[in-house]
């Protein structure tokens, strides 16, 4: 399973934008990017994946460098609910089902 | 539209008991996966069914098996209870029909807790 890469914690300000790395150099042209995020006490929950091109959506956007080898995950507004473990996890667009998580990142907003 | 459901969401269990957790997939989902949680690590996969039939396995003892039912929902049991297996237990599921790795996203249910005494 090829790995990602991600900073252990980083903490931002209520309402300023935050901007989370993901590195996988090893990831695979048939790789997607996806993100989950586990907020305290919760199950994982789907945020943003993508293939080649950014994408974004109602929670987040998402960043992917023109090798493929990182992306950033952007939260243009960040709210004290978004605090929470942030997983970047590659998954094999040819048919994986099954998802291999890394330590995340665990993101404190500050009021 | 009801998302993943777990049954117990918190246990208490003595070493060498055995356990059996349920869930229930979102509706139109047809695959369930289940994983492991320790305090501080992320998810770790054990199996997934599918068809009323494990597709895939992690790197868990034979301790660890499922099953699947014709309404799709699931179980783990987990034989002869350790220390080692408290954890969250989280139930996943998605659609095949979706297709795989793009629309095919994977909704959580919100786990039980499985404490060994």
């Amino acid at each position: 399973d090829a790995k990602t890469t991600q900073p252990n914690s980083m903490e931002s300000n209520e309402e300023e934008p935050v901007h989370l790395p993901c590195n996988h150099s090893t990831i695979s042209g048939t790789d997607y990017i996806h993100w989950y995020r586990q907020l305290p006490s919760q199950g994982p929950e789907y945020v943003i994946h993508g293939l080649t091109s950014n994408v974004n959506n109602r929670m987040a956007s998402l960043a992917i460098a023109e090798d493929r080898k990182s992306s950033t995950l952007i939260l243009h507004r960040a709210t004290l609910r978004d605090a929470a473990v942030y997983y970047c996890i590659l998954r094999d667009g040819q048919g994986a089902q099954k998802l291999v998580f890394g330590q995340g990142t665990r993101l404190t907003i500050n009021p | 539209d009801a998302g993943v459901t777990q049954s117990p969401t918190h246990l208490i269990k003595t070493r060498g008991q055995q356990v059996t957790l349920r869930c229930s997939p979102k509706s139109g989902h047809d695959t369930v996966s289940w994983y492991q949680q320790a305090l501080g690590q992320g998810p770790q996969f054990i199996f997934q069914y599918y068809e009323e039939e494990e597709r895939q396995r992690g790197n868990f003892p034979d301790r660890f098996s499922g099953h699947q039912f014709p309404n799709y929902s699931s179980e783990l049991n987990v034989n002869a209870l350790l220390l080692g297996d408290s954890a969250l237990y989280l139930c996943a599921s998605s659609s095949s029909y979706r297709g795989r790795g793009s629309g095919n996203t994977i909704y959580f249910g919100e786990g039980s807790w499985l404490t060994v005494v």
